[in-house]
């Protein structure tokens, strides 16, 4: 079965430069989570969806981030203007709505801003 | 909210050493609590779980037992091989509710050397 498929898995952009990262959860799934790692600041959430509906976005570091779920197989995170403080590895993740159920996690897309 | 203290790495051992790294947490009533590891270049995958109290989750020789009493889920395992290198999260839940969301601390690093 495929996984949480994402795509660039690498980018490096400038700076001011829009940045569009693409999410397909796996199949059945209805919630999906958007995560951004970093050595200084680890593993945070940014927002997740459930029935393709933001629930919460609190993570969501400023109005230059955004993050749309136009249905149940796609989503993407959008970043503009990018910025040198916006690089990490950003993890889309997804699952079956509940407490206890296992979260998926896809291979990553790792960004470079310059 | 909840919270997740893990201990500090990195962990350097000797292959076919024992491995503990614990975990202590705070959460409202008794959610299901994940182990997630993460190696070089990938995403998180789930490690092992335990879904109540007093269960032991165990998988790939990783073992880690739900305890409610020290609030604790610490991760152990009898002989760590090299492939065990990784960076290994504790994951309990993010806040009360069934959304699934879990908190993610900074991770603790295994190294392990031949």
């Amino acid at each position: 079965d495929a996984g949480v498929i994402q795509s660039p898995r690498h980018e490096v952009t400038e700076m001011g430069q829009e940045v569009t990262l693409r999410c397909k959860p796996i199949s059945g799934h209805n919630s999906l989570f958007w995560y951004r790692q970093t050595m200084m600041r680890g593993l945070e959430l940014l927002i997740y969806f459930n029935n393709n509906v933001p629930i919460d976005d609190s993570g969501m570091p400023e109005d230059r981030f955004s993050a749309k779920m136009p249905n149940a197989s796609f989503s993407t995170l959008k970043i503009q203007p990018s910025e040198p403080r916006d690089s990490a590895v950003y993890f889309c993740a997804s699952s079956l709505w509940g407490s206890g159920n296992t979260i998926y996690f896809g291979e990553g897309s790792w960004l470079t801003v310059v | 909210g909840n919270s997740v203290t893990q201990m500090e790495g990195p962990v350097t051992l000797s292959e076919e050493a024992f491995l503990t790294i614990n975990c202590t947490y705070t959460a409202t009533g008794y959610p299901s609590l994940f182990w997630y590891v993460q190696y070089p270049g990938e995403g998180l995958q789930l490690l092992l779980k335990a879904t109540k109290a007093d269960d032991k989750g165990s998988n790939k020789g990783f073992e880690a037992t739900y305890r409610k009493e020290t609030t604790s889920f610490h991760l152990e395992k009898g002989s760590v091989q090299v492939s065990d290198s990784a960076v290994y999260f504790c994951a309990p839940p993010n806040g009360s509710g069934n959304t699934g969301k879990l908190i993610f601390g900074q991770g603790t690093t295994l190294q392990v050397k031949p």
